[in-house]
C-alpha cells in the first residue's frame, strides 16, 4: 500500500537552529499537508499547499515557517528559527483530491533543547 | 475554542464486547467526519469516514454514526479486539474552511483480553 515517508523520525536540535523536516508523499496525490502534535495535545492544522502554493495556513504558521515542494517528490517543512514550544511531532499528510481523507506519515519527532 | 470535542480521554472494554468512542462538534458547517486510530509512535492511520448526507457508514467491525442535530458522531467497533487498543481522533472537515480537518483531543481505548 502507497505510504506517506517522512525523515527524520526524531531531530534534536538547539534553540535558534534551523530545521527541515522532509517528506514524501504519495506520487499521486495532489494535495499535502502538514499537522502537528504537542505531547499530550491534539493534532494541529499547520497548512496546506496545493498546486505549488499555500493554499490555507493556520496562526501557528507564521513567519518562522516556510514549506515547499522543490523537486515534485518531496515536501518540506522549514522552522527558521526553532523555540523550545516548538517540540512536537510533526506529520505530513496528502491526499489525492477533496474530501477523501488523508494518509499520514509516521511523523517526526523535533525536540528544541 | 474547542470545535470539536471527545469528552472520554479514555475508554477500557472487555475483548469481544462492543466500543463505543464519541465525538461532538459545534460547528454547523462542518459536512464531513473522519475517525483515525494512532498507536504511539506512528501517524494516524483512516479508519472510516461519513459525510453529512449519511448517518451511518459501516466498513466491517467499524461503524461510524452521525447525527446532525445533535451535532454528534460515535464509532462503534465491535468485536473489540486487543489490537484495536490505541487512541482514536474524530477529526471534521467544511467547504467553507478549505476542507482542512479539525481534530478531537482523541479518546485512548484499552482493549482488555
Amino acid at each position: 500500500e502507497p505510504e506517506v515517508t517522512q525523515t527524520p523520525s526524531h531531530q534534536v536540535t538547539q534553540m535558534g537552529q534551523e530545521v527541515i523536516l522532509r517528506c514524501v508523499p504519495i506520487s499521486n496525490h495532489l494535495y499535502f499537508y502538514w499537522y502537528r502534535q504537542i505531547l499530550g495535545q491534539k493534532v494541529e492544522f499547520l497548512v496546506s499547499f496545493y498546486n505549488n502554493e499555500i493554499s490555507e495556513k493556520s496562526e501557528i504558521f507564521d513567519d518562522q515557517f516556510s514549506v515547499e515542494r522543490p523537486d515534485g517528490s518531496n515536501f518540506t517543512l522549514k522552522i527558521r528559527s526553532t523555540k523550545l514550544e516548538d517540540s512536537a511531532m510533526y506529520f505530513c499528510a496528502s491526499r489525492i483530491n477533496i474530501p477523501q481523507g488523508y494518509t499520514f506519515g509516521s511523523g517526526t519527532r523535533l525536540t528544541v533543547v | 475554542d474547542q470545535q470539536v470535542k471527545q469528552n472520554s480521554p479514555s475508554l477500557s472494554v472487555q475483548e469481544g464486547r462492543i466500543s463505543i468512542l464519541n465525538c461532538d462538534y459545534t460547528n454547523s458547517m462542518f459536512d464531513y467526519f473522519l475517525w483515525y486510530k494512532k498507536y504511539p509512535a506512528e501517524g494516524p492511520t483512516f479508519l472510516i469516514s461519513i459525510s453529512s448526507i449519511k448517518d451511518k457508514n459501516e466498513d466491517g467491525r467499524f461503524t461510524v454514526f452521525l447525527n446532525k442535530s445533535a451535532k454528534h458522531l460515535s464509532l462503534h467497533i465491535v468485536p473489540s479486539q486487543p489490537g484495536d487498543s490505541a487512541v482514536y481522533f474524530c477529526a471534521a472537515s467544511a467547504k467553507n474552511y478549505g476542507q482542512n480537518f479539525v481534530f478531537g483531543p482523541g479518546t485512548r481505548l484499552s482493549v482488555l483480553p
